[in-house]
């Protein structure tokens, strides 16, 4: 059976550090996984996918994820952290084909000091 | 450019009362629509799916319903609320095509029922 795990529910990170967001993910078939942040109160916002191609995917606001085949993940980074990154980032693996039904992992907070 | 509308944004419901949320979307045509529901700030679960007009797929067994009587809007309904039904909601679509693409969420709603 298909599933998404984000094993850290906090992750702390002084402003200026790099950042990791973990996701690891088991599906039968090809992999199609997706970053997303969310913010107090409001909707999902889409940072990222891997559907096929070059391992490392770049997305919004400076964000950029590494698929790797071999250990199932799929580890969202950033050179450098702001303040303005702390949120909710769920991974998200599409299981339902074209019809793109996904299934979300329980989503990790990001929380960055100044 | 697409656009989604989900209202309201916040509601309070009694026990037992009736709820219809609606999601809009603009800017698009044949889209696929999903509903999630989050809860506690983490986990989201899909609980509907629609890939046309008047066609509806149910993830989880629930006091819920959806339906879709226009091709870019989608309803959640239910006649009865339960304690469990509180939650934020989600409204999300995806264009409609063979290849795996990204869903776009709305700005949700937030449910209480007393």
């Amino acid at each position: 059976a298909q599933s998404v795990a984000q094993p850290e529910d906090q992750v702390n990170v002084a402003e200026g550090n790099p950042l990791t967001v973990k996701c690891t993910y088991s599906v039968s078939g090809n992999p199609y996984l997706f970053w997303y942040v969310q913010y107090p109160n409001r909707g999902l916002q889409f940072l990222l996918k891997y559907i096929t191609g070059d391992n490392l995917v770049k997305g919004s606001y400076g964000f950029e994820a590494e698929f790797n085949k071999s250990q199932t993940s799929f580890h969202l980074k950033k050179p450098s952290a702001l303040v303005s990154d702390s949120a909710l980032y769920f991974c998200a693996l599409n299981y339902g084909g074209s019809q793109g039904n996904l299934i979300f992992g329980k989503g990790t907070k990001l929380s960055v000091k100044p | 450019s697409q656009t989604i509308h989900q209202w309201p944004a916040t509601l309070v419901q009694p026990v037992g009362s009736p709820l219809s949320l609606e999601c809009t979307v603009e800017g698009t045509s044949n889209p696929n629509l999903y509903w999630y529901r989050q809860a506690a700030g983490r986990g989201l679960q899909l609980l509907f799916y629609s890939v046309g007009i008047g066609q509806i797929s149910s993830e989880v067994p629930q006091n819920l319903s959806a339906s879709r009587p226009q091709d870019r809007q989608f309803i959640l309904s239910s006649k009865k609320l339960l304690l469990s039904d509180s939650g934020f909601y989600l409204c999300a679509w995806s264009r409609r095509r063979r290849s795996i693409d990204t869903q776009y969420f709305g700005p949700g709603t937030r449910l209480t029922v007393l």
